[in-house]
């Protein structure tokens, strides 16, 4: 069973607007977020992340949210911009056993940003 | 340029070929993963290898082969591959993996199989 799951396939935003992108997760022990952005016929970039201890954390135009209580984050991009038009994964920390710091990944959101 | 580089970015090979994917890292890290990207599934992690010992094997058949001769260098050798094998493969680095956070990726290897 998917441990991080990213529920919508797709997004369409048009540029100027806000971008909210949603991840959930099953596993408590999780001790780290992250988010990654991916062009295609490249590899995934890292974007921006967020400990469990923190519920927001902000880099430019980029803030994730980490609900806890509700095991869900999201990935808000102000404004959107052509550019960001990419498929962004959610990335979730193992803080257990022989599985410390390996990523669990979800399916990806292909975000559209049109102008 | 994310500092980690693989060879060939595309391969196509028939089942009863052997072939190997490259990957090198210049960022001065000490893990490297091998992951799978299939289409509508997420990222597989399929090993793991820190300071050059391999630390996860994720149930992945005996057709692949990793191999980590130093801390900069991966390959992962490809033996009488399936069609269902045919996917992107992704090779990343970390520090330390036990403690490390961000992974950094190369940008792929796309594979068929036919």
């Amino acid at each position: 069973d998917q441990q991080v799951k990213q529920n919508s396939p797709s997004l369409s935003v048009q540029e100027g607007r806000i971008s909210i992108l949603n991840c959930d997760y099953t596993n408590s022990m999780f001790d780290y977020f992250l988010w990654y952005k991916k062009y295609p016929a490249e590899g995934p970039t890292f974007l921006i992340s967020i400990s469990s201890i923190k519920d927001k954390n902000e880099d430019g135009r980029f803030t994730v949210f980490l609900n806890k209580s509700a095991k869900h984050l999201s990935l808000h991009i102000v404004p959107s911009q052509p550019g960001d038009s990419a498929v962004y994964f959610c990335a979730a920390r193992s803080n257990y056993g022989g599985s410390q710091g390996n990523l669990i990944f979800g399916k990806g959101t292909k975000l559209s940003v049109k102008p | 340029e994310t500092g980690v580089t693989q060879t060939p970015r595309h391969l196509v090979m028939g089942m009863t070929n052997k072939k190997s994917l490259k990957c090198e890292q210049h960022l001065g890290h000490n893990a490297m993963y091998w992951y799978k990207q299939s289409a509508k599934k997420p990222l597989e992690l399929m090993f793991v290898y820190n300071f050059k010992e391999q630390t996860e094997n994720n149930s992945v058949p005996s057709r692949f082969s990793p191999e980590c001769p130093n801390s900069s260098h991966l390959f992962l050798h490809l033996h009488t591959l399936q069609p269902e094998d045919s996917a992107l493969y992704l090779c990343a680095s970390s520090h330390n993996s036990g403690a490390a956070y961000e992974q950094y990726f190369g940008p792929g290897t796309r594979l068929t199989v036919t």
